[in-house]
This record gives C-alpha cells, sequence and structure tokens, in this order.
C-alpha cells in the first residue's frame, strides 16, 4: 500500500489560515469516513486532533477543521498560532482492513 | 484515563529479533470495539503503520512487513506485544504503541527508540 500524499511543507503568518492536503485513493480516503489528522511535536508522540474527517476530540482547538473532497483530505488551521508548528499526518482505513498514513507535512509559523 | 507504556529490546544486530510490550493501564485490553496497534517512525522520518490486533481475535498487518510480524495479546496481563524478526538498519525507528477506535489512534503511548546495528 502506497502512503497518502501530502505537501513536504506549508507555511503561514500568525492569524492566518493554511490547508494542508492528504491525497490517497477509492481504496482509502476516498472510500470511508476513517480519516483522521495527527501532530508532532518534536520528540513528542503524535496527538490526535480530527477524527471521521470532520469530528474534533475533545480537547482541541476549534481552529482545526478537516473536510473531505473525492480521494482527498484536507486539514485547515485557522488563526495560526507559534503553537501550530509541528509536523502533520493524515491517516486513513484501507479496503483492506488495514492503515495507511500521509507522508507528512511540516508546518511553519513565519 | 487509559494509558499506553512500551517497554523491550532497545539496541539489536542484524537479523535478530525486535520484542517489545506495551502495557496498558486505566482500561482493558479486552474491551469490545477497539484493536489495539503498533506504529513505528525512523528518525527523521513519517509515521508507518505496522499492524494491530482487533478485540474479536483477527489481526492485520502493513503487507511490507507482513511476513517479518507478529503481535499477540496477553489478556491476564492487560498488555499486548510485537514481534519482527529478521530487522535489518532500516527498522530502526521509535516503536508506538496505540489503541485503535474505529478508525483513529488515540491515545498513543511515549514512544520505545529500537536501534539496529552491527
Amino acid at each position: 500500500q502506497s502512503a497518502l500524499t501530502q505537501p513536504a511543507s506549508v507555511s503561514g503568518s500568525p492569524g492566518q489560515s493554511i490547508t494542508i492536503s492528504c491525497t490517497g485513493t477509492s481504496s482509502d480516503v476516498g472510500g470511508y469516513k476513517y480519516v483522521s489528522w495527527y501532530q508532532q511535536h518534536p520528540g513528542k508522540a503524535p496527538k490526535l486532533m480530527i477524527c471521521d474527517v470532520t469530528e474534533r476530540p475533545s480537547g482541541v482547538s476549534n481552529r482545526f477543521s478537516g473536510s473531505k473532497s473525492g480521494n482527498t483530505a484536507s486539514l485547515t488551521i485557522s488563526g495560526l498560532q507559534a503553537e501550530d508548528e509541528a509536523d502533520y499526518y493524515c491517516s486513513s482505513f484501507t479496503s483492506s482492513s488495514t492503515y495507511v498514513f500521509g507522508t507528512g507535512t511540516k508546518v511553519t509559523v513565519l | 484515563q487509559l494509558q499506553l507504556q512500551e517497554s523491550g529490546s532497545g539496541l539489536l544486530k542484524p537479523s535478530q529479533t525486535l520484542s517489545l510490550i506495551c502495557a496498558v493501564s486505566g482500561g482493558s485490553i479486552s474491551s469490545d470495539g477497539y484493536s489495539w496497534s503498533w506504529i513505528r517512525q525512523p528518525p527523521g522520518k513519517g509515521l508507518e503503520w505496522i499492524g494491530y490486533f482487533y478485540h474479536s481475535g483477527n489481526t492485520y498487518y502493513n503487507p511490507s512487513l507482513k511476513t517479518r510480524v507478529t503481535i499477540s495479546v496477553d489478556r491476564s496481563n492487560n498488555q499486548f506485544s510485537l514481534k519482527l524478526n529478521s530487522v535489518t538498519a532500516a527498522d530502526t525507528a521509535v516503536y508506538y504503541c496505540v489503541r485503535a477506535i474505529s478508525g483513529w489512534f488515540d491515545p498513543w503511548g511515549q514512544g520505545s527508540l529500537v536501534s539496529v546495528s552491527s
């Protein structure tokens, strides 16, 4: 199974909005609602930010939102803050009952 | 609050078997609806899903690792394990144990670094 495709890096100024894409196929992203997003700061374990494409777990800022169109899922961070600088990964369930992660995106706050 | 903690071999030589245990506290590993997964991250690289053990007893593995991986559960001790045989330098990574719920992973263990070097 191939990794989902994400841009290597995305940057924005404080207060701006950025969007990270996650492109797969109809056998993973396009076929299921089971797309999730994770934030990872250096040296730390990943943290769940979005589940089921659009759902935000308790405690996650409402500045984070998810969406999906066809085989591409997206994570939007609005009102960008310095603490949002981190690596972000998407994940999807697949038609083989396995999981696949995205290639990862480094978010830089300018 | 559910917590997961990895433990096991930290330094291996090529061709040896990687063995890690994930101790689960604050909840039962036998709870319906959950699966128990291993995910790894080579230094400076992205996340790679290894496999999971579903509460019903089924196991699923990453096709690229399937021939070398075994995930098993020890219900009496509320823990599950990972074995990866014939390791090479490419298996050097931080290994995370994680609970999976309906398509997402949460919570994560703190991670255990496994290095493979001759």
